[in-house]
């Protein structure tokens, strides 16, 4: 069954650069049916959708962070990662890496996240 | 963007009763909505997809709907692992969007 982990540093310093990778086990994420993303949520607050990438690396990106935000994709490695600069306290949060669902012969529509990654915590401070 | 209006955001209730929480999309999504499932700690889980498909492994108490663009998470009979927070997440386009929550509680 496919699993996602996520891996990064825990804590980040204001004005840094936020870094994380997934990394997908027992399935390929060279699949054009699926988009690889990147969910966030404060503590004790909503989801956020940060954005998401494409197996060809064709990418889209939450308008409030997309000055901000990279999204890559190494399919060698079966990763994908999240960059994410200049943060302050407001970036804390629990990301989650998912994987989106996607139909139509483009993959254009339908995008729904069916397996997620178990989230890490990111805090940033000084 | 489109924007997710979801409500109640909160709801009591016991086990055995009926729980509805709707989501209303600024614009239409046609069928391509989501409703997970987010217990403490823990990662959403996808309920449904496309307004009214149950995903695999989810119990046949949870169902959705839609009229136009108002969407409908109804929980037939409670159960105890059923107190959680729900999301709609509108599933037509980039950029993806959530709705703000609901979080059933234990009456």
């Amino acid at each position: 069954q496919l699993q996602l982990q996520e891996s990064g540093p825990g804590l980040v310093k204001p004005s840094e650069t936020l870094s994380l990778t997934c990394t997908v086990s027992d399935g390929s994420i060279s699949s054009s049916t699926y988009y690889w993303g990147w969910i966030r949520q404060p503590p004790g607050k909503g989801l956020e959708w940060i954005g998401s990438v494409y197996y060809s690396g064709s990418t889209h990106y939450n308008p409030s962070l997309k000055s901000r935000v990279t999204i890559s994709i190494d399919t060698s490695k079966n990763q994908f990662s999240l960059k994410l600069s200049s943060v302050t306290a407001a970036d804390t949060a629990v990301y989650y890496c998912a994987r989106s669902h996607c139909s139509g012969s483009n993959c254009y529509y339908n995008y729904y996240m069916d397996v997620w990654g178990k989230g890490t915590t990111v805090t940033v401070s000084s | 963007d489109i924007q997710m209006t979801q409500s109640p955001s909160s709801v009591s209730a016991s086990v055995g009763d009926r729980v509805t929480i709707t989501c209303r999309a600024s614009q239409g999504i046609s069928n391509w909505l989501a409703w997970y499932q987010q217990k403490p700690g823990r990662a959403p889980k996808v309920l449904i997809y496309a307004a009214s498909s149950l995903q695999s492994g989810v119990p046949l108490r949870f169902s959705g709907s839609r009229s136009g663009t108002e969407f409908t998470l109804t929980i037939s009979s409670l159960q105890p692992e059923d107190f959680a927070t729900y999301y709609c997440q509108q599933a037509n386009s980039f950029p993806l969007t959530f709705g703000q929550g609901t979080k059933v509680e234990i009456k």
